[in-house]
């Protein structure tokens, strides 16, 4: 079936440490993204990237980076975690060809203690 | 500023109608989305509105009015798996999403 993996789907991170949230999608979209997602806000951009190759900052991106090396793979490095970084990280595509849908992957929960 | 509202949390009883409100204030306009998640999991694509008027997708319809900067989201005959979160979501001149917080809809029987 078609669409978008995320692992790992839970984690718990000490504080100080480096983590790698992978996403991979098999639509061959072109744009990907990332998003947080913390109780009572809306989803807040982190990175995202238009075609493979390219990346951008989006609206919380500090503590985090991205690459997009090929189509398929967009991962999330948190070079030196931090508790504020506790959330639900989901992973999207789009086609920016057709409306720009978002297709999202199935979160992953990352709490930093 | 860029600031998209709706309500926190609305009520609703099972068989019945319900209007999720969403005003926008954006940095130029390229489409209004909704989105519905459950409880845990991702978000999926319900509707896409770019012109003025009504889109009607079986239970659901969307509407727009963008001389308003006002959307609204129309679920008939609830049922239980109705309830959800729905996300509205605004993409700007950058062509970048902007999300409300999204309204929590609870379904009583």
């Amino acid at each position: 079936i078609a669409g978008i993996t995320q692992a790992p789907t839970s984690q718990i991170l000490a504080a100080g440490r480096r983590m790698t949230l992978r996403c991979t999608q098999d639509m061959r979209h072109n744009a990907m993204y990332w998003y947080r997602q913390d109780l009572g806000l809306g989803l807040r951009l982190i990175h995202y990237s238009n075609t493979a190759g390219t990346t951008g900052k989006g609206e919380v991106p500090d503590g985090y980076s991205v690459s997009r090396a090929n189509t398929d793979d967009f991962p999330l490095t948190l070079a030196s975690a931090v508790p504020s970084q506790t959330s639900v990280y989901f992973c999207a595509s789009s086609d920016v060809q057709d409306t720009g849908e978002l297709f999202f992957g199935e979160g992953s929960r990352l709490t930093v203690l | 500023g860029q600031n998209i509202d709706q309500p926190t949390e609305m009520t609703a009883t099972e068989g019945a109608i319900v209007q999720i409100n969403c005003t926008y204030q954006t940095s130029g306009f390229n489409g209004l989305f909704w989105y519905q998640q459950h409880a845990g999991e991702a978000p999926t694509f319900l509707s896409y509105n770019v012109l003025d008027g009504l889109e009607e997708k079986g239970r659901f319809s969307s509407f727009l009015s963008r001389s308003k900067g006002y959307s609204y989201l129309l679920l008939k005959e609830l049922q239980m798996k109705d309830s959800a979160s729905y996300l509205c979501a605004v993409r700007d001149s950058n062509y970048q999403l902007i999300w409300g917080a999204g309204t929590k809809l609870i379904i009583k029987p």
